[in-house]
């Protein structure tokens, strides 16, 4: 069964950096074909993807978004890692992450962890 | 940056209904397309992969078609647990997310 779990800071202050931790089981990032992406949505607004991390170390960021995005990976305790500086009130969202397996030319996000709540409030 | 726009933003449908919610890209996507749906408080769900992929365990009555820039999902009979809001999303270059469709009973 695979399932993911988000979590890190649930409330910071603007120009603070926001950490977020993805915590998952039954699967791992060694295996080849395997990414972790993560991906926010602001309280009744959209989803925007932001980031992902692969198997082969390779990784993702959303261009209008890059210079604030760090992601990393710990595999051996099947962990994901985002980190984001410099935060202000629009980055106050519900933040996911997702499995993500390629298949050699098409993708499938097929697994979301539940969601961890962000708020940035002075 | 590929865009996606999705239309209608809000539909109302009666249960039993045939359904169809467009999404188009602003570019060529080359199928690269993915259907999800998102009830109230939860996270999204995988619906339909490449375009006209079933994932596994969600029901025959949804399906997605689509080619280019132009992409649709059809609900066949559109049943109560159905509404949601739903989001197409699209990774052929870069990543985005339509805006949803927010799918209701009338």
């Amino acid at each position: 069964q695979v399932t993911l779990k988000e979590s890190g800071t649930g409330i910071l202050q603007p120009s603070q950096a926001l950490s977020l931790t993805c915590s998952f089981s039954g699967f791992s990032l060694s295996t080849t074909g395997i990414c972790v992406s993560w991906i926010r949505q602001p309280s009744g607004k959209g989803l925007e993807w932001l980031a992902d991390i692969c198997w082969d170390d390779g990784k993702g960021y959303n261009p209008s978004l890059k210079n604030r995005l760090s992601i990393s990976k710990d595999t051996s305790n099947n962990q994901a890692f985002l980190k984001i500086t410099s935060v202000d009130t629009a980055d106050t969202a519900t933040y996911y992450c997702a499995r993500n397996t390629y298949y050699g030319y098409y993708y499938v996000m097929d697994a979301w962890g539940q969601g961890a709540s962000v708020t940035v409030s002075s | 940056d590929i865009q996606m726009t999705q239309s209608p933003p809000v539909l109302s449908a009666s249960v039993g209904d045939r359904v169809t919610l467009s999404c188009k890209a602003s570019q060529n996507i080359n199928k690269n397309l993915d259907w999800y749906q998102q009830k109230h408080g939860e996270a999204p769900k995988l619906l339909i992969y490449y375009t006209n992929n079933l994932q596994t365990g969600i029901p025959s009555r949804f399906s997605g078609s689509g080619s280019g820039t132009d992409y649709t999902l059809t609900i066949s009979s559109l049943q109560p647990e159905d509404v949601a809001t739903y989001y197409c999303y699209q990774y052929n270059s870069g990543n985005t997310f339509g805006a949803g469709t927010k799918l209701e009973l009338k």
